[in-house]
């Protein structure tokens, strides 16, 4: 079962600034199988990116996925007030368990 | 677009059987994708239980598969989980949702279910 390890696991930042969060996976992901949600207090997860780089409907383009390999990265280019959640890499396996998700980073107004 | 609607009791007795259903409202159950239960213990990350097809296909989590049975009733368009001998650690907010491209595309808003006596 591939591990997913997100970095940091909290990131403080203002609004206007850009973040950027890391997730490495134990083993090579093919790139079509990673995927982004952001998930805020009392909601269910929102899909953000599906096949590494690839907006869901209705995602601003300030969210720009990238990486390849076991090296993940989700950008989010200036900070708005509504993206201040928790983030969580998810990637697809051909055997079950078929979708596992790394453990959340944090991303906090400073 | 799908709206997923998970229903189902919020508290289940410590070696009983948690049951949910999930209702589908916008597209049929019939529809050539997955449909799958997620779960979130309090605080914590996120847990794929399992998912299932139209034609009753499934895939569990090796982790919990002894305890789990996913079902569909294309009748009713809906599914259902049933997970048993529960414990404390089962305590969670349990999500349905729909399967997309590798990804899970759309949730429900998610039932918390609670073990306790």
């Amino acid at each position: 079962e591939i591990v997913l390890t997100l970095s940091p696991g909290t990131l403080s930042l203002s609004p206007g600034e850009r973040a950027t969060l890391s997730c490495r996976a134990s083993q090579t992901v093919d790139s079509t199988y990673l995927a982004w949600y952001q998930q805020k207090p009392g909601q269910a997860p929102r899909l953000l990116i599906y096949g590494t780089s690839n907006r869901a409907t209705g995602i601003p383009d300030r969210f720009i996925g990238s990486g390849s390999g076991t090296d993940f990265s989700l950008t989010i280019s200036r900070l708005e007030p509504e993206d201040f959640a928790v983030y969580y890499c998810q990637q697809y396996g051909r055997s079950p368990p078929l979708y596992t998700f790394g453990l959340g980073t944090k991303l906090e107004i400073k | 677009q799908v709206q997923l609607q998970e229903s189902g009791p919020g508290l289940v007795e410590p070696s009983g059987t948690l049951s949910l259903t999930c209702a589908v409202s916008g597209g049929s159950i019939s529809n050539d994708n997955w449909w799958s239960w997620v779960r979130q213990p309090p605080g914590k990350g996120l847990e794929w239980i399992g998912e299932i097809y139209h034609s009753g296909g499934t895939n569990y989590n090796p982790s919990l598969k002894s305890r789990v049975t996913i079902s569909v009733d294309r009748s009713k368009n809906q599914f259902s989980l049933k997970l048993s001998s529960v414990t404390a650690a089962d305590t969670a907010v349990y999500y349905c949702a729909y399967n997309g491209y590798y990804s899970i595309d759309y949730w429900g808003q998610g039932i918390l279910v609670t073990v306790s006596p």
